[in-house]
């Protein structure tokens, strides 16, 4: 059973460190990978998919690394502000065990707060 | 481009009541998602539908929930009666097609709370 875990729960940083979110899963026979950002009383905002065949994504000061094989993802965000504290799930696409299709399961997230 | 729509935004009801919520997705998607989002957790898919078709609804508990999405575009959920345990966000969240590497956009929610 497919199942994705990120640590920490929660982060506290000032602001311009770097910091790096994880994301493990169980099963590495997955499609693709997703970050997303949800800041509070909103939906989700899709930051960067990885799919399968790739090892990593950079948008802007974001760069989100896989590797597949140990099961891990990283979110690596470079010079952090305030305006970064949200709530960062990731999720993978895998397929559904004895059923056709893909399924699209989350972790709980990492709730960052950047303080000025 | 308009992203995904869904009302009301936020809704109180006392349990055993019935609640409904609408999602617009973004023009042209022809697949649809409800998600529900308890607090502290990531969202677990409701119910996908590829166009009007139901694709997944394996996790829906059917015996309170429902959900069309007739002529394949705007789609409702509806809880008939509602529990304590189905205070929640609901997300509706559409994508292109189902094919493996799209990209899937969510919604606000709907926040529920039952009473």
């Amino acid at each position: 059973k497919q199942e994705v875990t990120q640590i920490p729960a929660a982060l506290s940083v000032p602001e311009g460190e770097n910091l790096v979110l994880n994301c493990s899963f169980t099963d590495s026979a997955i499609y693709n990978l997703q970050w997303f950002r949800q800041d509070p009383g909103k939906g989700l905002t899709s930051l960067l998919l990885i799919q399968s065949s790739q090892r990593e994504q950079t948008s802007g000061r974001l760069n989100a690394s896989l590797d597949k094989s140990s099961g891990r993802s990283t979110l690596y965000i470079a010079a952090s502000q305030p305006g970064d504290s949200a709530t960062y799930l990731c999720a993978v696409r895998y397929n559904k065990p004895n059923q056709a299709g893909t399924a699209l399961i989350f972790g709980k997230g990492t709730t960052l707060s950047v303080s000025s | 481009e308009a992203g995904v729509a869904q009302s009301p935004r936020y809704k109180i009801i006392e349990k055993r009541q019935s609640v409904a919520f609408w999602c617009n997705p973004i023009s042209g998607h022809a697949t649809l998602y409800w998600y529900q989002q308890i607090l502290g957790q990531g969202p677990k898919l409701l119910i996908q539908f590829q166009n009007n078709g139901v694709v997944d609804d394996s996790q829906l508990p059917k015996d309170r929930f429902s959900a069309e999405r007739l002529k394949g575009v705007d789609s409702t959920l509806k809880i008939q009666p509602a529990k304590l345990e189905d205070s929640a966000v609901y997300l509706c969240a559409s994508s292109a097609s189902s094919r493996v590497g799209n990209t899937i956009y969510f919604g606000e929610g709907s926040w529920l709370t039952v009473v």
